[in-house]
């Protein structure tokens, strides 16, 4: 059973436009949560995080909203570059202080010039 | 620069025999290495969870015969697929975390058992 889900595989959208990627989660033991980023034959790159005390983190160009009690985080990108193409993982780690991450499926996104 | 070297990023075998794939962390002391296996189009699945000088903690459903880990010291870690099949095919990708250090991904390795 996946408790980390991306419902959409891909996404396209314009160079200049926001890019919004989607994240749901089943487990209310997940108090934080990622975004990484990952190029092909490459291995994933941390992107931003999120504590599950916060509803909303922003660094720079990205940011990622996380509502709780609908168990559901997104991250947005603004304005999207098509160096922003890759798939994009989201990540939750349970309380307890371990390191250990559950991964969505991931979601491609592709940005068109 | 990568803070997580993975060796090597491909590598072809024949069905039966051994692989040996290393994972290093490069400026950093790692007191924790994970072991991943991504199919295409999947999510990464953990394998294995790798403590320096102890054994590693394996996931559920995760042979711990076939997929010997070891993590000797604290700047590597090394998974061996032993006794290998198509099946096994995929790419393993490890992941390092230091006392000061955030988690950082190696680049992965593309398995192919023919």
């Amino acid at each position: 059973d996946q408790q980390v889900k991306q419902n959409s595989p891909s996404l396209s959208v314009q160079e200049g436009r926001i890019s919004i990627l989607n994240c749901d989660y089943t487990n209310s033991m997940f108090d934080y949560f990622l975004w990484y980023k990952k190029y092909p034959a490459e291995g994933p790159t941390f992107l931003i995080s999120i504590s599950s005390i916060k509803d909303k983190n922003e660094d720079g160009r990205f940011t990622v909203f996380l509502n709780k009690s609908a168990k559901h985080l997104s991250l947005h990108i603004v304005p999207s570059q098509p160096g922003d193409s890759a798939v994009y993982f989201c990540a939750a780690r349970e309380q307890g202080g371990s390191e250990k991450l559950v991964f969505g499926k991931g979601t491609k996104l592709t940005v068109n010039p | 620069g990568a803070v997580v070297s993975q060796h090597p990023s491909r590598v072809i075998c024949k069905s039966g025999t051994s692989v040996k794939i290393e994972c290093r962390s490069l400026d950093f002391q790692a007191t924790t290495m994970f072991w991943y296996r991504q199919f295409p189009k999947q999510s990464l699945m953990l394998m294995a969870t790798s403590n320096e000088g102890s054994k590693a903690t394996y996931e559920q459903g995760v042979e711990k015969d076939k997929f010997l880990i070891n993590h000797a010291s604290l700047t590597l870690s090394t998974l061996t697929v032993t006794s290998a099949h198509p099946e096994d095919s995929s790419f393993y990708i490890c992941s390092a975390i230091g006392r000061n250090s955030p988690l950082h991904f190696g680049n992965g390795t593309r398995l192919t058992v023919t």
